[in-house]
């Protein structure tokens, strides 16, 4: 149980184009789900906090209006990479917390691959 | 503010050889949670063990053991006769119950690197 996918695994894009990837609880609902990044050979770093229904919460210095996020049901939260430049490339994880589940508890999705050329 | 602190960039062993990952967390949470997660080339991470502030008891699970210390504010990790298959990034993770509230956050990960 509690399995996350992301969609797609790894993408390729043109600078000035927008990538969009998904993220899923295949098994369960997750009313709160989180964005992660990270970049070759360092940690991950918190984007935002995804609650379904309602406006991301951001980080503080990650552009809203650049990394759209939706969290249109109880299964699928949505990043969306606008105008995507090649300082963008970097690995995205999601993670997802369920339902009435812990506070603490995170299931983490298997991460996409963003290259922007 | 939470931040946690792995000192250790990289570390290299023989296969064989036991080996100690550090971690050194900060909160002013009363209530939080440790991790340490394993991150093989393939990029997803993989939980190995969840901590809480109030269970300071050592475990113990086949060559992993972990030793947590409130009064040193550390979660150390540590693996015995390591193997090759044991190469991987590792990554230490608090999350508090503060305002934080269930945002983890990681430290900057140890690269193990066994060789046969």
């Amino acid at each position: 149980g509690a399995v996350v996918s992301q969609h797609p695994s790894w993408v390729i894009c043109k600078s000035g184009t927008s990538v969009k990837i998904e993220c899923r609880s295949l098994d369960f609902q997750a009313t709160t789900m989180f964005w992660y990044r990270q970049f070759p050979k360092q940690s991950l770093m918190l984007m935002a906090t995804s609650n379904e229904g309602s406006k991301a919460t951001y980080e503080q210095g990650v552009e809203k209006d650049k990394f759209l996020i939706n969290h249109a049901s109880l299964t699928l939260s949505t990043l969306t990479v606008t105008s995507a430049h090649p300082e963008d490339s970097s690995f995205y994880i999601c993670s997802a917390r369920a339902s009435g589940g812990a506070w603490y508890e995170q299931f983490f999705g298997p991460g996409t691959r963003l290259t922007v050329l | 503010a939470q931040k946690v602190t792995q000192a250790q960039t990289e570390i290299s062993v023989v296969e064989k050889e036991d080996v100690t990952l550090d971690c050194v967390y900060e909160t002013r949470d009363t209530t939080y949670y440790l991790f340490w997660y394993k991150q093989p080339p393939s990029g997803e991470l993989v939980f190995l063990i969840r901590r809480n502030s109030f269970d300071e008891q050592n475990e113990i699970s086949g060559r992993y053991s972990w030793n947590f210390q409130k009064s040193t504010s550390s979660f150390n990790f540590t693996i015995t006769a390591s193997q090759v298959v044991d190469s991987a990034v590792y990554f230490c993770a608090l999350s508090g119950g503060g305002t934080s509230y269930g945002k983890l956050t990681f430290g900057q990960g140890t690269i193990l690197t066994v060789h046969p």
